[in-house]
């Protein structure tokens, strides 16, 4: 069975620009998460998504957003980025809660 | 003050060692804990969940005591795989949200 999926692996933007990155969960799993992990630190939760709804946000500005579609894959975008936007951004899925798996991540370098 | 607060070592220890650290938590209304491990660039991935009774996975322990809010994992005769960052994570109300200590590093060498 394929595992969590997102794309691109590697991304290197100019700041102020806009990024959209791709997560598919694995099959059957209902929910979707983001993180942020930057150099030396612990991931911290961006987003959840359950059902293609909204259930929890994390302490990010309104420039990172995200959805979930029928097939609940996700895509996050951050817009404006900063130099300080620089971090693996990695999703999660699940079942329902708990037992998360993450995906490789996309690794996201402003400059 | 952080939610989950860790030493982050690094840990230096011999093949064959036990090693074992801690992680505290500041959320009382905590409700489910995990170590996860996560190798040099790559994603986490769920070593264990930590039970209020203490479990055993191999090799691996983890205590709970929520009355001191601490977590703790140890490692028996540690192998030169074991070398990775070990996160301590836990979750709040709803169990949607997962917070991530800083991580502890561990070096085992041969």
């Amino acid at each position: 069975d394929a595992g969590v999926t997102q794309s691109p692996t590697h991304l290197i933007k100019t700041r102020g620009q806009q990024v959209t990155l791709r997560c598919s969960p694995i099959s059957g799993h209902k929910s979707v998460s983001w993180y942020q992990q930057v150099l030396g630190q612990g991931p911290q939760f961006i987003f959840q998504y359950y059902e293609k709804e909204e259930r929890g946000r994390g302490n990010f500005p309104d420039r990172f957003s995200a959805r979930q579609f029928p097939n609940y894959s996700s895509e996050l975008n951050v817009n404006a980025l900063l130099l300080g936007d620089s971090a693996l951004y990695l999703c999660a899925s699940s079942p329902e809660s708990r037992a998360y798996t993450f995906g490789s991540g996309t690794r996201l370098t402003v400059v | 003050r952080k939610e989950v607060e860790q030493d982050p070592g690094p840990f230096n220890v011999p093949e064959g060692a036990t090693v074992a650290f801690n992680c505290t938590y500041s959320n009382s209304a905590s409700q489910s804990f995990f170590w996860y491990r996560q190798d040099c660039r790559k994603e986490p991935k769920l070593l264990m969940s930590v039970y209020s009774s203490g479990n055993e996975d191999g090799r691996f322990t983890a205590q709970l005591n929520r009355a001191s809010q601490y977590i703790s994992l140890l490692i028996r005769d540690s192998k030169l795989s074991d070398s990775a960052t070990y996160l301590c994570v836990v979750t709040g109300i709803g169990d949607y949200k997962l917070s991530f200590g800083a991580g502890t590093t561990v070096t085992v060498r041969a």
